[in-house]
């Protein structure tokens, strides 16, 4: 069965820049679509970025677009989220997250806490 | 952007009660929406996809329909176990706004 475990999450200061990960498991990887589906603590859900299963093609939430770059290493089975200039709204749970055949979301890492406080 | 709007925001019904969640999204989407599952402290589950097909393991209870921009999830007879926050997401274009969440608790 898949399993995705996101890695990298830590407490970081306003401006400052962090590196997820997440590393996949139990699926060909270079066959799905990826993505970071993000939940600030009590709220709802908030689609962040998706990848195609080249890294060809790349999407972003308008709120994370220049601050954040998706990335994936097909040799490495790994999904990555650069993000930079952080602010306190980016302070959230971040799941990885992988596309069916289209970009509903069929299987969901356990998050990686991201919180942003000086 | 396409906006999803989902109601009522919470709801509280009997075990074996007829449950329907709406999301309406202010552009047509054709059948591009899912709905999620996310029971309390857990991470979220898919339950429908293009609108109405129920993802594998899925109870037949839930069921969803519409196309365009009026959705609908129906819980037909209520569980314990259906205790949930529940999601539509719309995915035929980005961003892939999710809604904003429909709680379901027992009464």
């Amino acid at each position: 069965e898949a399993q995705l475990l996101e890695s990298g999450g830590d407490l970081v200061h306003p401006g400052g820049s962090l590196r997820l990960s997440c590393a996949a498991s139990g699926f060909t990887f270079n066959q799905y679509t990826m993505g970071w589906v993000r939940q600030a603590p009590g709220k709802g859900l908030e689609w962040v970025s998706d990848i195609n299963n080249n890294g060809a093609a790349t999407y972003y939430e308008d709120s994370v677009k220049g601050r954040f770059t998706i990335s994936r290493d097909n040799s490495k089975n790994t999904l990555s989220l650069q993000m930079n200039s952080l602010t306190a709204e980016d302070t959230a749970i971040y799941y990885c997250v992988r596309a069916g055949r289209l970009s509903w979301y069929d299987y969901w890492g356990r998050g990686t806490l991201v919180t942003v406080s000086s | 952007d396409i906006q999803m709007t989902q109601s009522p925001s919470s709801l509280s019904a009997s075990v074996g009660d007829r449950v329907t969640i709406t999301c309406r999204a202010n552009q047509g989407i054709r059948n591009y929406l899912a709905w999620y599952q996310q029971k309390p402290g857990k991470i979220p589950n898919l339950l429908i996809y293009d609108a109405s097909t129920l993802y594998s393991g899925v109870p037949s209870r839930f069921s969803g329909s519409g196309s365009g921009t009026d959705f609908t999830l129906t819980i037909s007879s209520l569980q314990p176990d259906d205790v949930a926050i529940y999601y539509c997401q719309k995915y035929d274009d980005a961003p892939l706004t999710f809604g904003g969440g429909t709680k379901v608790e027992i009464k």
